[in-house]
């Protein structure tokens, strides 16, 4: 069973402050996504790096895909309270369809 | 376009009892999981179907849990007997070959 462990697993920041999760494995993925899930909702996808050393940015997110393929960071810029969620990777190896998800991060951004 | 549509929202159930889940996929999407999700932790896959086929129930209990997916479009969860255990949400995905997973809302189930 292939592990995949993020830190920290609970964070709490004031509105502006920059942070960074992490994803962390001892397996090597041909993928790796992001989903952020929010009270009462599924996890939606927020982004899919494939290539080692690959960053990927979304507004005032950044990703970045470990040069390894076993670990990936999550970098927010100026959080704001919408920001708010349970941030989860999930890699892949071999087939994408076979998808394992990590033990998430619960981000609180305070106003 | 509708997204993936789950039943019921909420459950509470006595232990020993039965119970089902029912999931409506996205139109087209051939691949469908039923994932179990513990307070503010990862979904853990519980079976996944490509069409109507399961390729991967490993995690499956089976000795208290079953999942169907008939005709290949919806699928059902069911429990018999639930124990404590097994209160958690029940996530439905589907998706198409892309890799994105498009999640229901889930259905919270409590077991008293």
């Amino acid at each position: 069973t292939q592990l995949l462990e993020q830190s920290p697993q609970f964070l709490s920041i004031q509105e502006g402050e920059n942070l960074t999760v992490y994803c962390n494995s001892s397996s090597v993925f041909s993928s790796l996504q992001w989903y952020r899930q929010e009270p009462g909702e599924g996890p939606v996808l927020l982004v899919t790096v494939v290539t080692g050393g690959e960053v990927k940015k979304l507004k005032r997110l950044t990703f970045q895909f470990g040069d390894a393929r076993k670990d990936s960071s999550l970098h927010i810029t100026a959080a704001q309270p919408g920001d708010t969620g349970l941030y989860l990777c999930a890699g892949s190896s071999g087939s994408a369809r076979q998808l394992t998800f990590g033990s998430g991060t619960q981000l609180t951004v305070l106003p | 376009e509708a997204g993936v549509v789950q039943s019921p929202r909420y459950k509470i159930i006595e232990k020993k009892q039965p119970v089902a889940f029912w999931c409506n996929p996205i139109s087209g999407h051939n691949t469908l999981y039923w994932y179990l999700q513990n307070l503010g932790q990862g979904p853990e896959l519980l079976i996944r179907y490509e069409n109507e086929e399961a390729v991967d129930d490993s995690q499956l209990p089976k000795d208290r849990f079953s999942a169907e997916r008939l005709k290949g479009v919806d699928s059902t969860l069911k429990i018999q007997p639930a124990e404590l255990g097994d209160s958690a949400v029940y996530l439905c995905a589907s998706s198409f070959d892309t890799g994105e997973l498009f999640f229901g809302e889930g259905s919270r189930l409590t077991v008293l």
